[in-house]
Order: structure tokens, then C-alpha cells, then sequence
């Protein structure tokens, strides 16, 4: 069974850089035919998706975070990375990573999510 | 990319049946079948329900039920349970090549 697992600062000071880890286990993801996610909830808002890397390496981004957001991953580690430059209050959600099924926008496996608190 | 609209709250009794709509853009919701559906429960990541407009994971209650006409997708839920209590989202493939959630619907089971 494939589990996810984000890690990561819980605690994040304003202008500086977010970093997560979510470590995949049970599969590799080097896999064809997935894409690899990081998702987004702010306390008591909706989910908010921020981007994703294929297998192959290729990236794609929301439109409203790119200039700060890069996605990575590390084969040998099996796991990828999210990092968020430039944070601010708003920055602060619970980050979920999730793994999709290429294409057919199927979120099918999740990491349990980690708050992140961005605060002086 | 703006958020898919959902109704902010939907409510039914036991039994009974809901549907929950999804509206986007051609761009989205309009122009591709790769719309989902999330269930999630306080404190606990999202859960699939559908996928690709219509098709439901092994596992997933045939209960849930999905559709879509033109811009706006559709989740039903028939013969409603109290375990059936939670925000329920949608997604959907952009022209962009990424995603877009809706804003979530927190349902209530009198």
C-alpha cells in the first residue's frame, strides 16, 4: 500500500522560505503514469492546489504561486520537495502532498498533511 | 485560475438524496472529463469519491454518483447516512495543464 508522509519546519518566520519533504513508501517515484503534488489547506478555507512533478522531472505550477514555488524531487530518496519563498501570514495552511494518476486528475493516495504556521 | 464555485452548504435528512454542483469555465470543468470528487472529514486529508466525471474508486460506496453538463459537474449522494457528514470538493484539469479545486461544500445530515 502506498503511503505518503510530509515533513517539514512547522514553524516558518515571515519572508522567509517553507520547506517540506514527502517521503513516498510502497511504490517509487520514478513510476510511469503518476504525477507527484503538493496541495494546500489555509484554517477553515478551501484546498488550493500548488503544483506538481512528473516522474520524468517535468514541473507545473499554480499561476498565482510560481514566481515563489519550486517543486523537486530526489529518486535515490524516494521522496520529493516543496519550497515557498517569501512567506506571509497567508502562507499558513495545513500542505498536503498526493500523488496523481497522469492526467486523469485522480488525487488517489495523501500524505495526513502538515500545519504549517508562518509567524514572528 | 479562479476556484470552481460550489454551493457554500448543502443539508438533508436520512435516506434522502443531495447533489452538489461544481461550475468552471470551458477552460476547466467545460472543456476536459478529468473532474473529481473529494470527501473530507475534520482534521483528515481528502478521500476520492470520483473521478473522471463518473467513475468511482474500488472501495466507494455506489452510493456517490457524478456527472457533468456543459460547464458544471454534479455529485450525487443518495440514500443519505450520518457518516456522509463532511466538506466535499471538487477538482478539475485546466487548459493551463494544472488543477483547480472548488471552494468545498460542507454538508449536513439532519
Amino acid at each position: 500500500q502506498l503511503q505518503l508522509q510530509e515533513s517539514g519546519s512547522g514553524l516558518v518566520k515571515p519572508s522567509q522560505t517553507l520547506s517540506l519533504t514527502c517521503a513516498v513508501s510502497g511504490g517509487s517515484i520514478s513510476s510511469n503514469g503518476y504525477s507527484w503534488n503538493w496541495i494546500r489547506q489555509p484554517p477553515g478555507k478551501a484546498l488550493e492546489w500548488i503544483a506538481y512533478i512528473y516522474h520524468s522531472g517535468s514541473t507545473h505550477y499554480n499561476p498565482s504561486l510560481k514566481s515563489r514555488v519550486t517543486i523537486s524531487m530526489d529518486r535515490s530518496e524516494n521522496h520529493f520537495s516543496l519550497k515557498l519563498s517569501s512567506v506571509t501570514a497567508a502562507d499558513t495552511a495545513v500542505y498536503y502532498c498526493a500523488r496523481e494518476v497522469s492526467g486523469g486528475g485522480q488525487f488517489d493516495f495523501w500524505g495526513q498533511g502538515t500545519l504549517v504556521t508562518v509567524s514572528s | 485560475q479562479s476556484a470552481l464555485t460550489q454551493p457554500a452548504s448543502v443539508s438533508g435528512s436520512p435516506g434522502q438524496s443531495i447533489t452538489i454542483s461544481c461550475t468552471g469555465t470551458s477552460s476547466d470543468v467545460g472543456g476536459y472529463n478529468y473532474v473529481s470528487w473529494y470527501q473530507q472529514h475534520p482534521g483528515k486529508a481528502p478521500k476520492l469519491i470520483i473521478y473522471e466525471v463518473s467513475n468511482r474508486p474500488s472501495g466507494v460506496s455506489n452510493r456517490f454518483s457524478g456527472s457533468k453538463s456543459g460547464n458544471t459537474a454534479s455529485l450525487t449522494i443518495s440514500g443519505l447516512q450520518a457518516e456522509d457528514e463532511a466538506d466535499y470538493y471538487c477538482s478539475s484539469h485546466t487548459s493551463s495543464s494544472t488543477w483547480v479545486f472548488g471552494g468545498g461544500t460542507q454538508l449536513t445530515v439532519l
